[in-house]
């Protein structure tokens, strides 16, 4: 089954902790993408990356990291967890983004909380 | 930069009517557009991809149409069903590789 998999499902942290949430998919995707959801502010993209090797920093870089190591994965990582990031995040995936009839995919979501 | 906006944020409807969900972006320069669909606590799924060159997409139900001249996008659902009830976001690319979304249309369906 097509599908972009996201861990954890949920997490709870304390401050300063470095964490990191996967995410992998098996659709052999160039195009991968993390975005967070708040309340009031919709969905915005934190980075993306068009192929292995290639990210680039999207809407809210600040706190995040991320790396292209494999076509398949796409890992986020906090190295210093602050409050304000507490949220909903999403990976994505799309076989291009510029490519004018290709859908993007999301994973299932990962609630985060930082104390 | 990109911006998308959504009308209504809330649509309360009774089961059977046709609705109609609202988006609009600044910049017209766009190459495809998306709607999506999200139920509580879940992720997005692609509902419709508009094609730039297309000035409509259907999908059963789900009618979407796309007007760049004028920067709208509307997402007609006819017959509305219970299990349509979730919440609607459109997104459109921005300069880059990044897509924005609208904040989206919440929608309840009422047997």
């Amino acid at each position: 089954e097509a599908q972009v998999t996201q861990n954890p499902r949920y997490l709870i942290t304390v401050t300063g902790k470095k964490l990191t949430v996967t995410c992998s998919q098996n659709m052999n995707h160039e195009y991968m993408s993390w975005y967070r959801q708040d309340p009031g502010l919709g969905l915005r993209q934190i980075y993306y990356s068009m192929n292995v090797e290639v990210t680039d920093k999207g809407d809210v870089p600040e706190g995040y990291k991320v790396s292209r190591k494999e076509k398949r994965n796409f890992p986020l990582i906090l190295e210093s967890p602050s409050p304000n990031q507490t949220s909903l995040y999403f990976c994505a995936s799309s076989l291009g983004l510029r490519r004018t009839n290709e859908k993007l995919f999301f994973g299932s979501g990962t609630q985060l909380s930082v104390l | 930069k990109q911006e998308v906006t959504q009308i209504p944020a809330a649509l309360s409807v009774p089961e059977g009517e046709n609705l109609v969900l609202n988006c609009s972006f600044t910049d017209s320069a766009i190459y495809n557009l998306q709607w999506f669909r999200q139920d509580p606590g879940k992720g997005l799924t692609s509902l419709l991809l508009i094609q730039s060159s297309q000035r409509e997409q259907t999908s059963g139900r789900l009618n979407a149409s796309l007007d760049k001249s004028s920067g709208r996008s509307t997402l007609y659902i006819a017959a509305s069903q219970p299990g349509d009830s979730a919440t609607y976001l459109c997104a459109a690319p921005q300069t880059g590789n990044m897509l924005t979304f609208g904040g989206g249309t919440r929608l309840m369906v009422k047997p």
